[in-house]
């Protein structure tokens, strides 16, 4: 079975810190996803990424970054976290058949 | 006009009934289409992709309608484990890179 981890289910953080959310793939998915998912709003996608090292805008990309060394991994960076910034985020991986494949996600709290 | 609607329901369905919805999308090229299934405070799962000539999985029956730009999804026998919201997802090809919009859901509650 596919696997997405990402690294924490619950994250609460202070206004203005920098925040991590790692994510990890164990398929060599060339495809991985952000998105945040906030009641009323959907699924939103944040940034993406189709191969190492390259990195594509999402819908909702400001204030956020993402890095991808390794074609596993795919981190998503809250530069200066805000309140509007709470939400819920899932990382998703996909192959080329374009079936995504998430991970349980991220409850962050931004206080 | 989103590119990907969905009826928020709602659905309240007996069980063993049958339900079914639709989702509109707005970019006629649009290739790829898949439902998922999202449980309660869980991550969304591939329920299944949708075909151009209809697909069936058990239970579960999806087509897809290219002249009205609509899929559909209909459940058979509902389940009391059918509760869920169901993600419409599609590919409007209209960037590089897989970039797969979601509609907003529609909710089922199936009822005892």
């Amino acid at each position: 079975d596919v696997k997405v981890t990402q690294s924490s289910r619950y994250l609460v953080k202070r206004t203005g810190e920098k925040v991590f959310l790692e994510c990890v793939q164990d398929m060599d998915h060339e495809n991985m996803f952000w998105y945040r998912q906030d009641p009323g709003l959907g699924l939103r996608l944040i940034y993406f990424s189709y191969d190492v090292k390259m990195k594509e805008k999402g819908d909702i990309p400001e204030g956020y970054s993402v890095s991808r060394e390794k074609k596993e991994r795919f981190s998503l960076i809250l530069e200066s976290a805000s309140t509007n910034q709470t939400s819920m985020y899932l990382c998703a991986s996909s192959g080329q058949d374009e079936k995504l494949f998430f991970g349980s996600g991220t409850q962050l709290s931004v206080l | 006009r989103k590119e990907v609607e969905q009826d928020p329901g709602p659905f309240n369905v007996p069980e063993g009934a049958t339900v079914a919805f639709n989702c509109t999308y707005s970019n006629s090229a649009s290739q790829s289409f898949f439902w998922y299934r999202q449980d309660c405070r869980k991550e969304p799962k591939l329920l299944m992709s949708v075909y151009s000539s209809g697909n069936e999985d058990g239970r579960f029956t999806a087509q897809l309608n290219r002249a009205s730009q609509y899929i559909s999804l209909l459940i058979r026998d509902s389940k009391l484990s059918d509760s869920a919201t169901y993600l419409c997802v599609v590919n409007p090809l209209l960037a590089a890179g897989n970039k797969l919009t979601f509609g907003g859901g529609t909710r089922v509650l199936v009822k005892p």
